[in-house]
């Protein structure tokens, strides 16, 4: 299967600082990719959808000045959590789909473990 | 507004022991329905994709179904390998592209 690899897979930071997170598709494109936050023993709650070229979409709730999403190219999407509280402290998971094939699974990276102390 | 329910929350199996997990879902025109494992501190990893009723799919011990109103994981006769959280998700032409996710089933088995 299509390979996402997420960066890093662990970030320890302090209150006030910002935070980047990048995913990357390996071996396919994706002009789309989505961001999920983990609660403990939670599902995947969606954060945003990152469309390449074009403003990130954000789900209810989303502070987009806090979350701030970027998709450059198809094949790099970042995540960056600004003026981070321990509030933010959870595990973030990025997915992508392959170019022009909507309705196939989604490949997820392999999560980022953020703790702000 | 798309529904996915899991159940049960948590099964605990011997080695060897097979069972079904349960996905029900509520969504306005299914287009996909997928199975994913996800293991502690991991991202999911994909098992599955059913897109009709009456599709079945397998994967080693792991044989995945769908009806019009849920989907089902078999696991027949287990290995401790096997324990993870398994999550269904749902994707219908009325969610705008994302995936609805259910709240998973925490798999421990046994030896």
């Amino acid at each position: 299967g299509a390979v996402v690899s997420q960066h890093p897979s662990r970030v320890i930071c302090k209150s006030g600082t910002s935070v980047k997170i990048e995913c990357r598709s390996l071996d396919f494109q994706a002009t789309t990719m989505f961001w999920y936050r983990q609660f403990p023993k939670k599902s995947l709650m969606l954060m945003a959808t990152s469309n390449e070229g074009s403003k990130a979409t954000y789900e209810q709730g989303v502070e987009k000045d806090k979350f701030l999403i970027n998709h450059a190219s198809l094949t790099l999407s970042t995540l960056t959590v600004t003026s981070a509280h321990p509030e933010d402290s959870s595990f973030y998971i990025c997915s992508a789909r392959v170019l022009g094939q909507v309705d196939t699974e989604a490949f997820f990276g392999q999560g980022t473990r953020l703790t702000v102390v | 507004e798309d529904q996915v329910t899991q159940s049960p929350e948590a099964l605990r199996l011997q080695e060897g022991e097979s069972s079904s997990l349960n996905c029900s879902y509520t969504v306005s025109g299914l287009r996909g329905l997928f199975w994913y494992r996800q293991d502690p501190g991991k991202g999911p990893e994909f098992l599955f994709t059913l897109y009709s009723a009456g599709e079945e799919k397998e994967k080693e011990r792991l044989k995945a179904t769908l009806t019009k109103k849920e989907s089902f994981l078999h696991i027949t006769a287990p290995k401790p390998e096997d324990s993870a959280t398994y999550l269904c998700a749902a994707f219908s032409s009325g969610s705008a592209r994302q995936l609805t996710f259910g709240s998973g089933t925490q798999l421990t088995v046994l030896p």
